[in-house]
Order: C-alpha cells, then structure tokens, then sequence
C-alpha cells in the first residue's frame, strides 16, 4: 500500500491568489494524479503529474490555472493560481500502487476562496 | 464518451436491511472496476476490485460486487448493512485504453440504529 500525506488540509484564500498543495507518498510510485472534488460531486481528474515532464491534463484543465510540478517518484505539487469562489473545493492527491492497479488517497485539502 | 453511472444518490437504510447499489459504465472494451468508500471525515478507502476471473467479488467488511458484462454493470452488496457503514460510496473504471481512474457520482448512504 502507498500512504499519502497533503498539505494543507484545509486553507482560506482570498480572491486572486494562489495556493500549492503538496503531496508526499511514502514509497516510490510511477503514477500520480491530481482530482478535485466539487461540493457534493463526484471526483474529477484534474490531471496526470508526470515525473520528469509535464503534466498531462484533462479537458477543461490548464497548466496555467493548475500547475503541477513532480521533481522525484515520491513527491507532487499542484498550484490552484488566480483563485475565484468557484475554486472552493477539496483537491485530492493519488497515487497507484506499484502492480496493484489501486489507487490511494490523500486526505485531501479543502479549499474555501472567498 | 465514456461515463460511470451510480443511480442511486441517496440511500437511507435501517441497522440490519441489505443494500445494493447500482453501478454501470459505458465502455465496449476492457475494464477494472472498483468500489471505493469515504466514511465521514475520512480519505477514499478502496472497498473492493475487479480486474479477471470470478466475477463474484469480495470485499472488506462483508461487501461484494458481481461484474456483470452483458449488463456493463458492477453494483455493490451487502447483506445486512450496519450504523458504521454510513458513508459515500464511489464506483470507478479505469478503461484499457488509459491509465486513469474515472469515477461515478457517488452515493451517500445513511444507515440508522
């Protein structure tokens, strides 16, 4: 199993600035991903963090909005820049464990933009 | 496009009744199918997994999905549903063409003593 730890858990922002999330896994893991989880939706797929590249992102995702940086195969960032209300949100970091198909979570850290 | 359907958004149950919840995906190709669940406060735990074989599957804490492919369906049981499985619920794919996880809308589930 991969035990994945985000921070912040939570943080309140303000209108126009921007906020980097970081993930660390325990163990060394070929992919991690970046979700987001809208009040009282479902987890969508922000995008993929790459090591040594860029991130490869989902439609209606940029690197602009959300840049990601992944240095090594145990640690990621993403950035959520120019913040808006509409950013209010949990984002949540996962990462597969090697050969297990699975996906494991971060806690995730809650976003409120005001 | 590809898409995880969970009708059920809502499920209240009392201590004791069984639970099924629906799960369908809209995919021709290969897929690994996965329950996962977030108790209240808490990060996404993974429940239970398909990827071959027996298409019975089972779980943690006495939970079970059976893969049905004619029916592009992979919905959750489980017997008799305790107060400690209030929780949501999230039924996801990962399609054969791709590496990423693609997960339903999810189905808060509320039991009572």
């Amino acid at each position: 199993s991969a035990v994945i730890s985000q921070k912040p858990s939570r943080d309140i922002c303000q209108r126009g600035t921007s906020l980097t999330i970081q993930c660390q896994v325990d163990s060394q893991v070929t992919m991690m991903f970046w979700y987001r989880q809208q009040p009282g939706q479902s987890l969508t797929l922000i995008a993929t963090a790459n090591q040594g590249s860029e991130a490869t992102y989902e439609s209606g995702f940029v690197i602009d909005k959300f840049p990601i940086s992944r240095p090594n195969l145990t640690f990621s960032t993403l950035t959520v820049s120019n913040m808006s209300p509409e950013d209010s949100s949990i984002y949540l970091c996962s990462a597969e464990g090697s050969g297990t198909g699975e996906l494991f979570f971060g806690e995730g850290s809650r976003l409120t933009v005001l | 496009a590809q898409s995880v359907s969970q009708h059920n958004h809502h499920v209240i149950l009392s201590e004791a009744a069984s639970l099924e919840l629906g799960c369908n995906y809209s995919y021709g190709g290969t897929v690994n199918l996965f329950w996962y669940v977030q108790y209240p406060g808490q990060h996404l735990q993974l429940l239970l997994k398909y990827f071959s074989g027996d298409p019975l599957v089972k779980g943690i804490k006495g939970f079970e999905a059976e893969f049905i492919k004619s029916k592009f369906s992979f919905n959750l049981r489980k017997p008799s549903v305790q107060w400690s499985d209030t929780a949501e619920y999230f039924c996801a794919v990962i399609l054969d063409n791709t590496d990423k996880l693609i997960f339903g809308t999810g189905t808060r589930l509320q039991v009572f003593p």
